[in-house]
């Protein structure tokens, strides 16, 4: 079955960088593309960004444009989403999900910026 | 790029069918049969319900239909039940070759 496991929760200070990994396994990770996708506390979902795992090929929203980097390995079927200038209102989980429609997810990771 | 449009709330007793509206623009909705819907309960991670407008996945139940107007997709559920209740966001491709997400409704069953 198709998993998407992520790595576990991190604390930032302000001005930091946090990488999440994302480790695919249960289909052909280089078949489908990844999605970054974070959601606030109390908030709705938003769109970061994605990655063809094939090609290494992404596109980022405009909002993440600088601060925001995906790449993938596929040696071990892990997609990486890093962000950098950490801010308070990054604090967020943080998903993974597979395919145009993101139709699997992974369990999220709760990223907290905090000084 | 903006958020899509979608009611804050929508409620609908047991066995009732509500319909949830995600209106967007040409340069997405309008443009593009790359409309999703995501289920998300709380606590958990979202759940695809709909892919490309109407497209219901395997193992999504029959009670939920997609559909697209113009601007404006919608995301009907039939036949009410207590488990429907959770946060529904609308998702579509945009002419920059990015994605958008609703700004999400929460369905209550009375």
């Amino acid at each position: 079955q198709v998993q998407l496991v992520q790595s576990g929760a991190e604390v930032k200070k302000p001005g930091a960088s946090v990488k999440v990994s994302c480790r695919a396994s249960g289909y052909t990770f280089t078949g489908y593309y990844i999605h970054w996708v974070r959601q606030a506390p109390g908030q709705g979902l938003e769109w970061m960004g994605w990655i063809n795992p094939n090609s290494g090929d992404s596109k980022y929203a405009q909002k993440f444009q600088g601060r925001v980097s995906i790449t993938r390995d596929t040696s071990i079927n892990t997609a990486y989403m890093e962000l950098i200038r950490l801010k308070s209102d990054d604090t967020a989980i943080y998903y993974c999900a597979k395919g145009e429609g993101r139709d699997s997810w992974g369990q999220g990771t709760l990223v907290t910026v905090s000084s | 790029q903006s958020a899509l449009t979608q009611p804050a709330s929508v409620s609908g007793s047991p066995g009732q069918s509500i319909t949830i509206s995600c209106t967007g623009t040409s340069s997405d909705v309008g443009s593009y049969n790359y409309v999703y819907w995501y289920q998300q309960h709380p606590g958990k991670a979202p759940k695809l319900m709909i892919s490309d407008v109407s497209n219901r996945p395997s193992g999504v139940s029959n009670r939920f239909s997609g559909s697209k107007s113009g601007n404006t997709a919608s995301l009907t559920i039939s036949g009410l039940q207590a488990d429907d209740e959770a946060d529904y966001y609308c998702s579509s491709y945009t002419s920059s070759r990015t994605y958008v997400f609703g700004s999400g409704t929460k369905v209550t069953v009375l």
